[in-house]
C-alpha cells in the first residue's frame, strides 16, 4: 500500500464548477497535511496547509482533513480554466522521519 | 517567489560522463531536498541536509552522492551516468521548523537529464 494514495485523473469539470480532489494516506500519526499544484512543465508551489480535523478556507480553496478516516481532500470552487493542473497531496510522516510523503497527483482539467 | 536555483535546466549526456547539478537559495533556509520525479509519479526523496555539512540519503536508493559545504549550496552529483538516471530532479529548501512540521517546501525550476 502507497502511504499516499491519489486518483491520477484526469478529473474534467466546467468552468465555475466545483472540483473535489481526494487523497488518502497510511501513516495514522501524520500530522500535516499539504496541496501542491503544479502546472505542466513548472514546479511543485504550495497551495493549502492544514493540521487539524475540519475544514480551512483560503479563497475559492478549501481543504479538508478527517484524520479518522485517514482522509484529506481540495475543493475549488469556480473552478477557472487556469486551474488546470496536477495536485500533489503531501503528508508528513512519522514513520519516514517526519519528512514530506507525496501522492503522484490529480491532473484536473476545467474546460471553459 | 521562491529565490531557489537550479542549473542546468536541461542536460543531454552520454552514458558515464560525470555530472554536477547545481541548486542555490537565497533564503538563508537550513533544510534543503532533492526529490526525482518522472512523469505521473510521485515525487522521490533521495537527498536532504539540515544543515552545513549534514547530508542524508532519502528514501528512494541513489547512485548521486551530494554535498553541503555552504548554506545556500546543494550540488548534487553523478559519478557515472547511465540511461537509468533520466529524469527530472528537483531541489527544495525549507526554513527549519519544529521537529513536528516540514513546512513549505520552496522548489526550484528543475533539472531535467536525459542520458543517452
Amino acid at each position: 500500500q502507497k502511504e499516499v494514495e491519489q486518483n491520477s485523473g484526469p478529473l474534467s469539470v466546467p468552468e465555475g464548477a466545483i472540483a473535489s480532489l481526494n487523497c488518502t494516506y497510511s501513516d495514522r500519526g501524520s500530522q500535516s497535511f499539504f496541496w501542491y499544484r503544479q502546472y505542466s512543465g513548472k514546479s511543485p508551489e504550495l497551495i493549502m496547509s492544514i493540521y487539524s480535523n475540519g475544514d480551512k478556507e483560503d479563497g475559492r480553496f478549501t481543504a479538508q482533513l478527517n484524520k479518522a478516516s485517514q482522509y484529506v481532500s481540495l475543493l475549488i470552487r469556480d473552478s477557472q480554466p487556469s486551474d488546470s493542473a496536477t495536485y500533489l497531496c503531501a503528508v508528513n510522516s512519522l514513520e519516514y522521519g517526519n519528512k514530506l510523503v507525496f501522492g503522484a497527483g490529480t491532473i484536473l482539467r476545467v474546460k471553459s | 517567489e521562491a529565490d531557489i536555483y537550479q542549473t542546468p535546466r536541461y542536460l543531454v549526456i552520454g552514458t558515464g560522463k560525470k555530472i554536477t547539478l547545481e541548486c542555490s537559495q537565497t533564503m538563508g533556509h537550513d533544510k534543503m531536498y532533492w526529490y526525482q520525479q518522472d512523469p505521473g509519479m510521485e515525487l522521490h526523496l533521495i537527498h536532504y541536509s539540515y544543515g552545513v555539512n549534514s547530508t542524508e540519503k532519502g528514501d528512494l536508493s541513489s547512485e548521486s552522492t551530494v554535498s553541503r559545504i555552504r548554506t545556500e549550496h546543494f550540488p548534487l552529483t553523478l559519478e557515472s551516468a547511465r540511461p537509468s538516471h533520466t529524469s527530472q530532479y528537483l531541489c527544495a529548501s525549507s526554513e527549519y521548523g519544529s521537529t513536528l512540521f516540514t513546512g513549505e517546501l520552496f522548489f526550484g525550476e528543475g533539472s531535467r537529464l536525459t542520458v543517452l
